[in-house]
């Protein structure tokens, strides 16, 4: 089956305690993105990466690192959390720049 | 700058009935255009892509949008609405000129009673 899988789905940390949500897609895409939605303000990309070894910043990167060593996987690095970057965080992966496909989602609390 | 606007946070529709869901956007070149709904609980769905061609769409669930380069929208229509098409919809907007950049909409939920 074709899907973007998410891990983990709900994390809860605390202030300063490095993380990683990994993200994996088994479609051969290139494109990858990662996304945080919080009401009322949509989705806003926050990293994405057009094939290995490219990645480029979106709107909200401040906070986040990413690495793309392997088509497959694009994982979100959290260095030192703060309580700002609670939200629920998607990946997504797309052929070219077309229709992404997206993950379950990680619902991400910092205390 | 990219932007995309959704005019109304919530649009409520009886069952059988029409529903539009409004969606503006701006951006420089040429526009790739996107409709994504969101169930609870649940990640991002594609609904239907605008890139070249007809100005017309259709997409998934019955659902179709007309591009309209005038006015810069791109409007969510579909003839009779179901009470399952109960969700949150996304606009996006993003251009293939180097780069992937991907701009939302804050989404727009759609209410249908029965």
């Amino acid at each position: 089956e074709a899907q973007v899988t998410q891990n983990p789905r709900y994390l809860i940390t605390v202030t300063g305690k490095k993380l990683t949500v990994t993200c994996s897609q088994n479609m051969n895409h290139e494109y990858m993105s990662w996304y945080r939605q919080d009401p009322g303000l949509g989705l806003r990309q926050i990293y994405y990466s057009m094939n290995v070894e490219v990645t480029d910043k979106g709107d909200v990167p401040e906070g986040y690192k990413v690495s793309r060593k392997e088509k497959r996987n694009f994982p979100l690095i959290l260095e030192s959390p703060s309580p700002n970057q609670t939200s629920l965080y998607f990946c997504a992966s797309s052929f070219s720049s077309y229709e992404q496909y997206f993950g379950p989602g990680t619902r991400l609390t910092v205390t | 700058a990219q932007s995309v606007a959704q005019p109304e946070d919530q649009v409520n529709v009886a069952e059988g009935n029409p529903l539009t869901v409004k969606c503006t956007y701006s951006v420089s070149g040429n526009p790739y255009l996107f409709w994504y709904v969101q169930y609870p609980n649940r990640g991002l769905q594609f609904l239907l892509k605008y890139i070249t061609g007809d100005n017309l769409v259709k997409g998934s669930y019955g659902f179709e949008a007309e591009f309209n380069k005038s006015q810069t929208s791109f409007h969510l229509k579909k003839p009779s609405a179901l009470v399952s098409d109960s969700a949150l919809y996304f606009c996006a907007v993003s251009r293939n000129t180097g780069g992937f950049k991907t701009i939302f909409g804050a989404g727009t939920r759609l209410f249908v009673k029965a």
